[in-house]
């Protein structure tokens, strides 16, 4: 099994500011499949990358995805008050699928 | 627009069955493989099971294996998860979610918003 650790476990930022979310894997992953979801209090989570670096449908250009192999980064450019969420990768290889424990983006 | 719907979450004492399941709408449903996922403060989440397409394979996560049994009816659009001898580790939010393939499986493209399945004496 593959095993996602996302860094860091919360980082503050303010509105504007550029944030950068890690995600690094226990041993490589095919293909570069990993993906990116966003999940807000109350809210399911939601797709924003997938394939390392291309953005789901209707996501906005701030949001970028970046990596392989084992080190993966989520960008996102200029924060908006609505990025204020937290964030998982997914590996999914083989028939197996595992997330990342999340990283919380609040406002500083 | 794509929607799943998830029920039968409840509260079930430990060793209990229950069935849960997902209306899906807005989209072919017997063009994809869909998931359940399940969710919990302590561990996140986690990947619970998967069936392709046709129902013709299916794949279940460690923690539930021999215990769980994932299932669809294409002519309904619904996706179902038989949950046998629960354990208290099972209590968790579960989504129901949409492959964006009918095979294998790949990532998660849409979600529902989730059934709550509380397991305890």
């Amino acid at each position: 099994e593959i095993v996602l650790t996302q860094s860091p476990g919360t980082l503050s930022l303010s509105p504007g500011e550029r944030a950068t979310l890690s995600c690094r894997a226990s041993q490589s992953v095919s293909s570069s499949y990993l993906a990116w979801y966003q999940q807000k209090p109350g809210q399911a989570p939601r797709l924003l990358i997938y394939g390392a670096s291309n953005r789901a449908t209707g996501i906005p250009d701030r949001f970028s995805g970046s990596g392989s192999g084992t080190d993966f980064t989520l960008t996102i450019s200029r924060l908006e008050p609505e990025d204020f969420a937290v964030y998982y990768c997914q590996q999914y290889g083989s028939s197996l699928f595992t997330f990342g424990q999340g990283t919380k983006l609040e406002i500083k | 627009e794509v929607h799943l719907v998830e029920s039968g979450g409840v509260a079930v004492q430990p060793g209990g069955s229950l069935r849960l399941s997902c209306a899906a709408s807005g989209f072919t449903f017997d063009d994809y493989a869909m998931h359940w996922v399940r969710q919990t403060p302590g561990k996140g989440l986690e990947w619970v099971s998967l069936i392709t397409w046709d129902g013709g394979s299916t794949y279940y996560a460690d923690s539930v294996k021999g215990r769980f049994t994932i299932s669809r009816d294409n002519s309904k659009n619904s996706l179902y998860l038989q949950m046998n001898s629960l354990r208290a580790e099972d209590t968790a939010l579960y989504y129901c979610a949409k492959d964006n393939g009918s095979g294998y499986g790949t990532y998660f493209d849409y979600w529902g918003q989730g059934t709550l399945v509380t397991v305890s004496s």
